[in-house]
């Protein structure tokens, strides 16, 4: 069964440190992986993707299909980046579109 | 544009008693879906669509209904609440896998806060 695994519920790191969040994901086929966003009070929006390979608002994320990881990286951490990140996986079957999401991690960044 | 919008934004029930919810969406998009959002469980997918008319079970359906007369509408129902429903929902949608530049992104929405009594 296809699924994601964001094992921290909460990451707290002070202003400037970097941040890891963890994503993994289980799927035998070839995964399309997206990271979301959801600001305080605001709806979910696209972070990245990993067919992209791109950076935004300085994070990045890199697919390590030998670990099954996709986790989310900044190297220096901002107020502005606390927020609830999900992780979350194109479903493989037929045309549907579904996304599967993790548990997500609530990120805290302290001044 | 206004993009993915929901209706209400806010709605207390007590057990037993029925509701609508409505996603509106004005990208022309094809495909649309329902979320629930609970804490330590991430959002689950309720039920979602492929097209005007057509419904699916997603992972959580037990107690919803919904339907899709309109392209540009997808309705979610609860029949007889229950405290369990207590949850944000969220509604997305996005184009045809086929679309040029579509990339899979689905589009939220701001999301109904539902306090079920």
């Amino acid at each position: 069964a296809q699924r994601v695994t964001q094992p921290e519920k909460l990451l707290s790191v002070f202003k400037g440190a970097p941040v890891e969040l963890k994503c993994n994901y289980s799927y035998s086929g070839s995964p399309e992986l997206f990271w979301y966003v959801q600001y305080s009070r605001q709806r979910l929006q696209l972070l990245l993707r990993h067919i992209s390979r791109e950076s935004i608002k300085g994070f990045t994320a890199d697919l390590n299909k030998g670990e099954t990881s996709f986790h989310l990286k900044k190297p220096f951490a901002q107020e502005e980046d606390s927020a609830m990140y999900y992780c979350a996986l194109l479903h493989g079957s037929s045309n549907t579109g579904k996304l599967i999401f993790g548990q997500g991690t609530t990120l805290q960044v302290k001044p | 544009n206004a993009g993915v919008t929901q209706t209400p934004k806010f709605r207390v029930l007590k057990t037993g008693q029925s509701m609508t919810l409505l996603c509106a969406q004005d990208m022309n998009h094809e495909y649309m879906y329902w979320y629930r959002q609970d804490p330590g469980m991430g959002l689950r997918l309720i039920h979602y669509s492929v097209g005007e008319g057509t419904t699916a079970k997603g992972e959580v359906p037990d107690g919803y209904n919904v339907s899709r007369l309109k392209k540009q509408n997808f309705l979610l129902g609860l029949e007889s609440a229950a405290p369990s429903q207590t949850s944000v929902y969220f509604c997305a949608s996005r184009p045809h896998s086929g679309t040029s530049g579509s990339h899979n992104e689905q589009f939220f929405g701001p999301g109904t806060r539902l306090t079920v009594l």
